[in-house]
């Protein structure tokens, strides 16, 4: 059974930094694509990162470009999102997800980050 | 950047009647490749999303067969053909053409009435 969990979320104030983690399981992590998608409360749903199998594509939307940096250890199965300089507006739900056919096949329960003072 | 815009915003339906959200596209969503990327999501309350449909129309494993994706171009729907209690909650489009700069509508809420 495919499993993505994530974990790392939590309460920071405005400016401070957080990682995200995401351990995967039941299939083979090396050969997918990955993302970070993230859900503001009571919001519809935004995607952050992507990055490609062997990290040689990686990308960002917008808002956090050079704050945000996704990364990955296929050794060990994982997906990282280091967030630097994080501000009220990335209050949200982060969600793991797994890409099959340019979409999001595969999500995980997701993990809480609230950016407040 | 491709706009996704759903109608309606939220969808009071009766249990076992049929429900259909629409999602229009800013531009056409058919790839170099031939393939159009549409996809729909379900939310259910407190629930993380879980993809029903890909590529139009194309039903994911484990979703029921009362779920269809359709449409071409810029217009797309999915069609619920008889609701049920577990399908309440919000329902999204997204398109995969423009990778990877994928892009969300604002999600319809279906409840029951």
């Amino acid at each position: 059974e495919v499993q993505l969990v994530e974990s790392g979320g939590g309460l920071v104030q405005p400016g401070e930094s957080l990682r995200l983690s995401c351990a995967a399981s039941g299939f083979t992590f090396r050969n997918y694509w990955m993302s970070w998608v993230r859900q503001a409360p009571g919001k519809g749903l935004e995607w952050v990162a992507s990055i490609k199998q062997d990290e040689s594509e990686i990308y960002y939307v917008d808002s956090v470009k050079g704050r945000f940096t996704i990364s990955r250890d296929n050794a060990k199965n994982s997906l990282y999102l280091q967030m630097n300089s994080l501000r009220a507006e990335d209050t949200a739900i982060y969600y793991c997800a797994r890409i099959m056919v340019r979409s999001f096949d595969c999500w995980g329960q997701g993990t809480l980050v609230t950016v407040s003072s | 950047d491709v706009v996704m815009t759903q109608s309606p915003l939220s969808l009071p339906v009766t249990l076992g009647q049929p429900a259909s959200i629409s999602c229009r596209s800013s531009q056409s969503l058919v790839h170099s490749d031939g393939n159009t990327y549409l996809n729909w999501f379900q939310q259910r309350p407190g629930q993380s999303p879980r993809r029903l449909i890909y590529k139009v129309s194309n039903r994911d494993s484990g979703v029921p067969d009362r779920f269809s994706g359709s449409g071409s171009g810029t217009d797309f729907t999915l069609k619920i053909s008889r609701v049920e209690a577990e399908d309440v909650g919000v329902y999204y489009c997204m398109q995969g053409t423009q990778w990877p700069l994928w892009t969300f509508g604002q999600g319809t809420k279906v409840e029951i009435k």
